[in-house]
């Protein structure tokens, strides 16, 4: 248990669809990530929110759009997704405390678009 | 050619050997991470450092700054330590696309 949970943990969903993620940790962190990984392929990452600001995006398709509303609570919202959207996508958080940030991660949610 | 570079990209082993998984990365760091990942996808971290040396348990991790390498070690293995290990850097914002471990009893 590394204080960081996410929901759900397997989702699928039509390219049609609308749905969300939710991250949330219980570490007293002040900045979380979305990463995606695909098959055979090393992490990316998609945001970064830094004090609930969005502080990257690594040119990731609008279809994702994610949300800080705190400092707790991430979202990653989902709609008209395509089928190469399939993979794992997770969460994770750190301290801010200059350049030797550790994260932790939540779980993921393996997401599957049919 | 990516920035993390990690070898091999899949080892099997028997129980109880030494196995050493290998990272190079071509940017300038602060420190360097190593994570493990088990097949239901939950990410550990392991280490974090910045020279020389960190042991726990049966885990060894090095790292030479000069070189731009890093080594994980693990001693007396055991199938429990199956998993993919993943080496990251800048942050853990730049990742190498990890070793894939497998232990044979």
């Amino acid at each position: 248990e590394t204080g960081v949970t996410q929901t759900p943990r397997h989702l699928v969903m039509g390219m049609t669809n609308k749905k969300s993620l939710k991250c949330e940790q219980h570490l007293g962190h002040n900045a979380m990530y979305w990463y995606k990984q695909s098959a055979k392929k090393p992490l990316e990452l998609m945001f970064v929110y830094s004090l609930e600001e969005r502080v990257e995006n690594n040119s990731v398709p609008s279809r994702f759009s994610p949300e800080c509303p705190n400092s707790s609570h991430l979202f990653l919202h989902l709609h008209t997704l395509q089928p190469e959207d399939s993979a794992l996508y997770l969460c994770a958080s750190s301290q801010e405390t200059g350049v030797r940030r550790e994260q932790y991660f939540g779980p993921g949610t393996r997401l599957t678009v049919t | 050619k990516n920035e993390v570079e990690q070898s091999p990209q899949n080892l099997t082993a028997q129980e109880g050997e030494f196995i050493t998984i290998n990272c190079s990365y071509s940017v300038g760091i602060s420190a360097l991470h190593w994570l493990q990942q088990h097949p239901g996808g939950g990410i550990v971290s392991l280490f974090m450092l910045s020279s020389g040396k960190k042991k726990h348990g049966r885990l060894i991790a090095t790292i030479n700054i000069q070189e731009k390498h890093s080594s994980l070690h693990i001693t007396a293995s055991h199938p429990r330590d199956s998993a993919v290990y993943i080496c990251a850097v800048r942050n853990q914002l730049i990742w190498g696309a990890g070793t894939k471990l497998i232990i044979k009893p």
